[in-house]
Parts: C-alpha cells; sequence; structure tokens
C-alpha cells in the first residue's frame, strides 16, 4: 500500500531557528516527491519538486533531500520567520498511480 | 486571477439538504482534481477529471457525491443529502496534464459545514 508518514506531526520554533521536517515513503515504484506549504485558509501551494536523481533541491530558505533508497525525504527551513507558520505536506508520486500520495503534514508555528 | 478559484467558500447546510461546490481551473489546465481534507487529516482524493471525462472516481466516498466537468474547464462537487461526517473542507486542483510530473495548483478550498 502506497503511504507517506511524515513527522513530527508539529512542531513550535522561535524566530530565527532552523528546523527540519521529515517523510517516509513506501510509493512504488517512485515517481518523484514534491513538498507543500499550506497557509491557514489557503490552499497548499508547491515548494519544491525531486526526482529519483536529485539529492538535494532548494528555494530561498527551503531545501529538501531526498534519499530513494532508503525512502526518506527532509525540509530543512533556514533562519525561519513568522510567515513559515503553516502545514507542511509531503507528497510522493508514483506507485502505478496518476493519483499522488498524501502524507498528513506537520505544523509548524514560529513564535516572535 | 489567474489561480484556481473556488466557491462559496464557506457553506453551512443543514443535515438532509443538497450542496453545490464550483471549482474554476487555471485556464488551459486539462487535468482537475477534488480533494477533501477534515480536520488534523491529509488530503483524501475524491475524483479526477481529464478533460469532461472522470477516468478515477474511485475516491467518492458514497453514492451521495457527485461531479461533472463541462467544456473541460469549471467543475462542481454536488453532495446529496448531506450528513454531518461530509464537513471538511473541500479543495479542488487543476495542472496542465495528468501526467505525474505535472504540478497540481490548488484553489483555497470551500469549507462546508453541515449541522
Amino acid at each position: 500500500k502506497n503511504q507517506v508518514e511524515q513527522s513530527p506531526q508539529s512542531l513550535i520554533i522561535l524566530e530565527g531557528k532552523n528546523c527540519t521536517l521529515q517523510c517516509n515513503y513506501t510509493v512504488s515504484p517512485f515517481s518523484n516527491l514534491r513538498w507543500y506549504k499550506q497557509d491557514t485558509g489557503r490552499g497548499p501551494v508547491s515548494l519544491t519538486i525531486m526526482t529519483f536523481s536529485e539529492n538535494t533541491k532548494s528555494n530561498g530558505r527551503y531545501t529538501a533531500t531526498l534519499d530513494a533508497d532508503t525512502k526518506q525525504s527532509s525540509l530543512h527551513i533556514t533562519a525561519s520567520q513568522l510567515s513559515d507558520s503553516a502545514s507542511y505536506i509531503c507528497v510522493v508520486s508514483g506507485g502505478g498511480s496518476y493519483i499522488p500520495t498524501f502524507g498528513r503534514g506537520t505544523s509548524l508555528i514560529v513564535h516572535p | 486571477g489567474a489561480g484556481v478559484s473556488q466557491s462559496p467558500s464557506n457553506k453551512v447546510t443543514e443535515k438532509g439538504k443538497d450542496v453545490e461546490l464550483r471549482c474554476d481551473p487555471i485556464s488551459g489546465h486539462t487535468a482537475l482534481y477534488w480533494y477533501r481534507q477534515s480536520l488534523g487529516q491529509g488530503l483524501e482524493f475524491l475524483i479526477y477529471f481529464q478533460g469532461n471525462s472522470a477516468p478515477d472516481k474511485s475516491g467518492l466516498p458514497s453514492d451521495r457525491f457527485s461531479a461533472e466537468r463541462t467544456g473541460g474547464s469549471v467543475s462542481t462537487l454536488t453532495i446529496q443529502r448531506t450528513q454531518q461526517e461530509d464537513s471538511a473542507v473541500y479543495l479542488c486542483a487543476s495542472s496542465l496534464n495528468s501526467g505525474r510530473e505535472e504540478t497540481q495548483y490548488f484553489g483555497p478550498g470551500t469549507r462546508l459545514l453541515v449541522l
């Protein structure tokens, strides 16, 4: 069964600090992995997309890593800002379906 | 605007009533997806359109749920005889095509509350 597990479920950090969110998946065969950011009351917005051959991809202060062998990904946020407060969702495509598999997300709160 | 739009943004209805949710995808996007997001849960796939056809309806939770898409553009999701467990945020997304490499662009969602 295609599954995406994210940890931690929630995280509270102080403004300016770094943090790392984790994603483990069982989707096979693997096509790509995306990280989405979902602000409260909004739809998810894509941050990064990674394919099998990519290990690291950055988008500003966001850096995603992928280990396709261990089926793990992480999203590292550097020098957090209050606007980073959101839910971060890991989404994996593949598994013989056009429909991607969504994780439940990590809720991040950045305090001043 | 150029993004995916959904209406209404909020809907409160009584148990047993029918509701219609609307999605306007990004112009030119051939693929359209409906998802449901309950509090604290991940996105639950409902149905997917390629053009006006729905190759995958596997996520519709019951026969009270139906969806259509006309002119390869606007889509409506209809829930008949609503139940309290239907309360959730209904998200629509569109993508240029239906390939796995395509990024889905999401609308802001419709928040449905069934009393």
